[in-house]
């Protein structure tokens, strides 16, 4: 079962970089790491994935190191309307008799203050 | 194109009684997903339907239950409710579904809020 570990909370200013790192220890050599932004009272929304090394897109950067037990989510010059739940999601975990489930942790809740 | 888009938004049951929730995928995609949120256990995966079979399915009861159609729509009725069935329910759509890798990429409708009282 590839279990996450992330902060429950963050604090930032506007404008600052924001760095969120999720632990997964028992990553299988398979999983791919992804992470979703969720907004109160709305479903996730996909923001990043990647596998290993850094990947970048024009909302966040996602960085690997080489033994993939952890990975962290860069925000640049975060704004208000960043505050949200970040969840990191890795791989799916096998429950048994061919099947597989998404694991969600608990998530990191990001508090931009202006 | 459109996102997925769940029906209804806000219900209000009591104990006992049964609920259908309606979730609508992205053109194209066959997989959807189901999810139930709560304050105190997070998101929790529910199953799995993909071209109108389910493919995976997580820890809850027998009480819950899907069906997905041949236009990929999807239902998920959870019957004898129960006050902690409180939940926002969330479904998602996928064009290649839960997988071992998790490469898949998830787009979440806003959800269903079900109260139980």
């Amino acid at each position: 079962l590839a279990k996450t570990t992330q902060p429950i909370s963050m604090d930032s200013y506007e404008g600052q970089e924001v760095n969120i790192t999720c632990s997964h220890n028992n990553i299988a050599t398979n999983d791919y790491i992804t992470w979703y932004q969720q907004f109160p009272s709305q479903g996730p929304r996909f923001i990043i994935q990647g596998y290993k090394t850094k990947v970048t897109n024009e909302v966040a950067s996602l960085f690997i190191p080489a033994d993939r037990k952890s990975s962290t989510l860069s925000l640049p010059r975060v704004s208000l309307s960043d505050t949200a739940v970040y969840y990191c999601l890795v791989g799916d975990a096998y429950s048994g008799a061919g099947s597989y489930q998404l694991t969600f942790g608990k998530g990191t809740k990001l508090s931009v203050i202006p | 194109k459109a996102g997925v888009t769940q029906t209804p938004r806000y219900l209000i049951k009591t104990r006992g009684q049964q609920v259908t929730l309606s979730c609508s995928p992205i053109s194209g995609h066959r997989s959807v997903s189901w999810y139930q949120q709560t304050p105190g256990q997070g998101l929790q995966f529910l199953f799995e339907y993909f071209s109108e079979t389910q493919r995976n399915k997580g820890n809850f009861p027998g009480r819950f239950s899907g069906r997905q159609f041949s236009n990929s729509r999807s239902e998920m009725n959870v019957s004898t409710l129960e006050l902690g069935d409180s939940a926002l329910y969330l479904c998602a759509s996928s064009s290649t579904g839960v997988s071992y890798s998790g490469a898949n990429v998830l787009t979440f409708g806003a959800g269903s809020r079900l109260t139980v009282l």
